[in-house]
């Protein structure tokens, strides 16, 4: 079944720990995305890949760093985390086109750092 | 730039009762708006898309609307059951390159048995 999934579901680490996570979609989709929210406030992009090789940061600044090295693939990595990193992450992804597809959105990390 | 509003914030109501979620955008150059569901925790839903060239969308008790020239979408929930409790976000995909997507504020419901 086509679909999106992120792992894993929930991250408590302590500071200065690198951090993966991992966000794989199996419908081909071109345009995949990061976003970040905290419990009961509204969605920031962070991070956005139109292709392969392709990443561009989003409206929110944000000190994590992403790759795209296959259409399925795209992890986003904290090389220190830190405790204003605590949130949940949320990965999604859409088919390149006028716009005819809606976003698929994953499961989400909840990331605590303490 | 798109600003995408929900009205009302919060909602609470009885089991049973028909409701309606608005959404309320201020660029009509818009491709498509999308509704979702969020539980506490959890990730987007997707629950019905409209393409700019449609009216409306229906899936099972749901019924969304569009109103481009308003700037104004409804998501119609007929028959309310506890398990819709939920927060619901309409988003808003503009036309253009970078085909941005602009999510509103959402409303919290919560369907009380």
């Amino acid at each position: 079944e086509a679909d999106i999934y992120q792992t894993p579901r929930y991250l408590v680490i302590g500071t200065g720990k690198k951090i993966t996570l991992e966000c794989s979609q199996t419908m081909g989709h071109d345009k995949m995305y990061w976003y970040q929210q905290d419990p009961g406030m509204e969605l920031h992009l962070i991070h956005y890949s139109y292709g392969v090789n392709s990443t561009e940061k989003g409206d929110l600044s944000s000190e994590s760093t992403v790759s795209r090295i296959r259409t399925e693939h795209f992890p986003l990595t904290l090389e220190s985390a830190r405790p204003s990193h605590t949130s949940q992450y949320l990965c999604a992804s859409r088919a390149w086109g006028k716009g005819t597809d809606g976003y698929t959105f994953g499961s989400g990390t909840r990331l605590t750092v303490v | 730039k798109q600003e995408v509003t929900q009205i009302p914030a919060a909602l609470s109501v009885p089991e049973g009762e028909n409701l309606v979620l608005n959404c309320s955008f201020t660029d009509s150059a818009i491709y498509n708006l999308q509704w979702f569901r969020q539980d506490p925790g959890k990730g987007l839903t997707s629950l019905l898309l409209i393409q700019s060239s449609q009216r409306e969308q229906t899936s099972g008790r749901l019924n969304a609307s569009l109103d481009k020239s308003s700037g104004r979408s409804t998501l119609y929930i007929a028959a309310s059951q506890p398990g819709d409790s939920a927060t619901y976000l309409c988003a808003a995909l503009n036309s253009g390159g970078y085909q941005k997507v602009t999510f509103g504020t959402g409303t919290k419901l919560q369907v009380i048995p």
